[in-house]
């Protein structure tokens, strides 16, 4: 069973479009983080957000942290083939437990 | 900028070689973790360490033993490697007040012939 579920599990666009993931749980979590990972390489942490209702902007990337904190969005803007890879959330359920990792969203974004 | 290095990036070895992945980090962090990665399940952890000399079973540590002598070094071991043992094996690093941020090395590909 995932604590955390990630939709889509593929995405691909154009270049320019713009796309919103998902991070859902049935949990709460002290904290969310989002990571990017390009084909052959480790996650990159992106952002952390750890109050429900907050919004954190990465230049084009706008994440979000649901109000009762069990789910968390990535938006992007304009997308760019830079862009490409897989994106995954993470998160704790308090300050003592491990990371939990959902399975990410593939994103391909065509030039 | 902080750095998590992973010894090697590819790897192949035959089933029953015993594989060694080391793992340094250079931020001084307390906490170190080993995962494996393979597609449609995700990342999986194998051991954790929040302590020079201490070790923590993850969710899938059978087949899998761990080193930490030094406070910057991760060692992963592979006594006996089998072909089910193929997979890309990240190392990751994150400081004492566990935020849940984790900084990865990039990645050990292992094939297991």
């Amino acid at each position: 069973t995932q604590l955390l579920e990630q939709s889509p599990q593929f995405l691909s666009i154009q270049e320019g479009e713009n796309l919103t993931v998902y991070c859902n749980s049935s949990s709460v979590f002290s904290s969310l983080q989002w990571y990017r990972q390009e084909p052959g390489e480790g996650p990159v942490l992106l952002v952390t957000v750890v109050t429900g209702g907050e919004v954190k902007k990465l230049k084009r990337l706008t994440f979000q942290f649901g109000d009762a904190r069990k789910d968390s969005s990535l938006h992007i803007t304009a997308a760019q083939p830079g862009d490409t890879g897989l994106y995954l959330c993470a998160g704790e359920k308090t300050s003592y437990d491990k990371v939990i990792f959902g399975p990410g969203t593939s994103l391909s974004v065509i030039p | 900028d902080v750095k998590v290095t992973q010894s090697s990036r590819y790897l192949v070895k035959r089933t029953g070689e015993k594989v060694f992945l080391e793992c340094v980090q250079d931020m001084d962090h307390e906490n170190m973790f080993w995962y494996r990665q393979d597609p449609g399940l995700g990342l999986r952890l194998i051991y954790f360490s929040y302590d020079v000399k201490m070790k923590e079973k993850g969710d899938i540590p059978e087949g899998y033993s761990v080193s930490r002598e030094k406070k910057e070094r991760f060692s992963l071991i592979l006594e006996s490697a089998s072909t089910n043992q193929t997979s890309m094996y990240l190392c990751a690093s994150g400081g004492q007040a566990n935020t849940g941020e984790l900084f990865f090395g990039e990645g050990s590909r292992l094939t297991v012939l």
